[in-house]
């Protein structure tokens, strides 16, 4: 079934670590590619977007993604993260007038 | 801009009775809006999509005489729960778009629903 899949349900990383998520779809033809997050208590917000041009998306907070076309993925990065950065993320891609969310990765970061 | 309201943010209502959460376009004229629910440790699960001035289109499995969406103006939608039960206790989360092309939803803050 066409889908959105995020491998890594729960990542626990200190402080300073690096970061790279998950994001796999399996729908064929143009596709849009986002990524949202949800600070605890908080709505879920745009980290960053990919529409065409640039495989690699610079987002806010030093974010950033890369779209693979010929491996379907659109994993997002930091180098370096921050207790603050302890969320759920969320990829999604647009079909059918709403978009489709991946599971989510809860990330934990330790202080 | 584009900012997405909900109220109220809490809500807890005794099983058989019915609650309404709106939700609002604060800065911008929403042509769809789109309600979700979402469980602990889990993802968004799409309820129904709504457009302006349109019957909302319900995801497959979700009861549309139970979950009541109107949208009756470019920058409100409201989702009413008739006859609530304990187990349609969740957190629901609307959110909006605009006819830009780019396909993206801004977000409101969620509505914590308890049924006693």
């Amino acid at each position: 079934a066409q889908s959105v899949s995020q491998h890594n349900h729960h990542v626990i990383l200190s402080e300073a670590a690096s970061l790279e998520l998950g994001c796999n779809y399996s729908y064929g033809g143009t596709v849009n590619l986002f990524w949202y997050v949800q600070y605890p208590g908080q709505h879920l917000q745009l980290l960053l977007k990919y529409f065409s041009g640039d495989p690699l998306v610079k987002g806010i907070k030093g974010f950033e993604a890369e779209f693979i076309k010929s491996k379907f993925s659109f994993n997002l990065r930091k180098p370096s993260v921050q207790w603050s950065d302890t969320a759920e993320y969320f990829c999604a891609v647009p079909r059918w007038g709403k978009l489709i969310f991946g599971q989510g990765t809860e990330l934990s970061v330790k202080p | 801009g584009a900012v997405v309201s909900q109220h109220p943010s809490r809500v807890i209502c005794k099983s058989g009775t019915s609650v309404k959460i709106e939700c609002r376009s604060l800065d911008f004229q929403a042509t769809t809006m789109f309600w979700y629910r979402q469980f602990p440790k889990k993802s968004l699960m799409l309820m129904a999509t709504s457009n302006e001035g349109s019957k909302a289109t319900y995801e497959q499995g979700v009861e549309k005489d139970k979950f009541l969406i109107n949208h009756a103006s470019l920058t409100l939608s409201t989702l009413t729960v008739t006859s609530a039960h304990p187990e349609d206790s969740s957190f629901y989360i609307c959110s909006a778009s605009y006819r830009d092309g780019t396909y993206e939803q801004y977000f409101g803050p969620g509505t914590r629903l308890t049924v006693t």
